[in-house]
């Protein structure tokens, strides 16, 4: 199975900040890659698809980038209602899917 | 407006059975891809299953095979999992979701929609 390795596993940012979260995959996943939000004891909630298409809705301060098995997550301004944990994952054409282990942003 | 409910979750003991349901409204069921995915407490999230629109295609996590079923019933717009042979490691708060396969002609795999998610708790 591919192995999704994600970090850093916490981050602290000042509102304003810009803020970058990698994933790396265990192998070539094309641009396989989704990026998903979660805020405490909510469900998760799909930000970007296939690397770097902001999902409809997403304010555009989200973007995502990346190939092959090399990914970045970018907030460009962080804001106070973007504190949650941001989860990669990867799809590679068939299941089984894996996530990253999550990154838990907090405000400084 | 799109709804996704879980139910089933509970409290049961090591080696017994629960059966989760998912309702579904808003979307057209009977058209979409559907998977099942859980958080242990304070843990990331894990894949568990996957079932085509038909029914006729399943996939399940290693970590659950041979002891988790999928199903549906597209008249009902509901989603199911069979949980035997429960173990501790099986406690965790269970998500549906909806599946996207593809965007007009462009294949993509991702989960647009999400239920509120049921608990399990697996102990004695």
């Amino acid at each position: 199975d591919i192995q999704m390795t994600q970090s850093p596993s916490s981050l602290s940012a000042s509102v304003g900040d810009r803020v970058t979260i990698t994933c790396q995959a265990s192998q070539d996943i094309n641009n396989y890659l989704n990026w998903y939000q979660q805020k405490p004891g909510k469900a998760p909630k799909l930000l970007i698809y296939d690397a770097s298409n902001l999902e409809t809705g997403v304010p555009s301060r989200f973007s995502g980038s990346g190939s092959g098995t090399d990914f970045t997550f970018t907030i460009s301004s962080l804001q106070p209602e973007d504190i949650a944990t941001y989860y990669c994952q990867q799809y590679d054409n068939l299941p089984p899917y894996t996530f990253g282990q999550g990154t838990k942003l907090e405000i400084k | 407006q799109v709804q996704l409910v879980e139910s089933g979750g509970g409290l049961v003991k090591p080696g017994g059975s629960l059966r989760l349901s998912c309702a579904v409204s808003g979307f057209t069921f009977s058209d979409s891809y559907m998977s099942w995915i859980r958080q242990a407490p304070g843990k990331g999230l894990e894949w568990v299953s996957y079932i085509s629109n038909s029914g006729n295609t399943k996939y399940y996590a290693d970590s659950v095979k041979g002891r988790f079923t999928i199903s549906r019933d597209n008249a009902k717009s509901s989603l199911y999992l069979q949980m035997n042979s429960l173990r501790a490691e099986d406690t965790a708060v269970y998500y549906c979701a909806r599946e996207v396969r593809w965007v007009g002609l462009v294949p993509v795999d991702y989960f647009d929609y999400w239920g509120q998610g049921t608990l399990v708790t697996v102990s004695s």
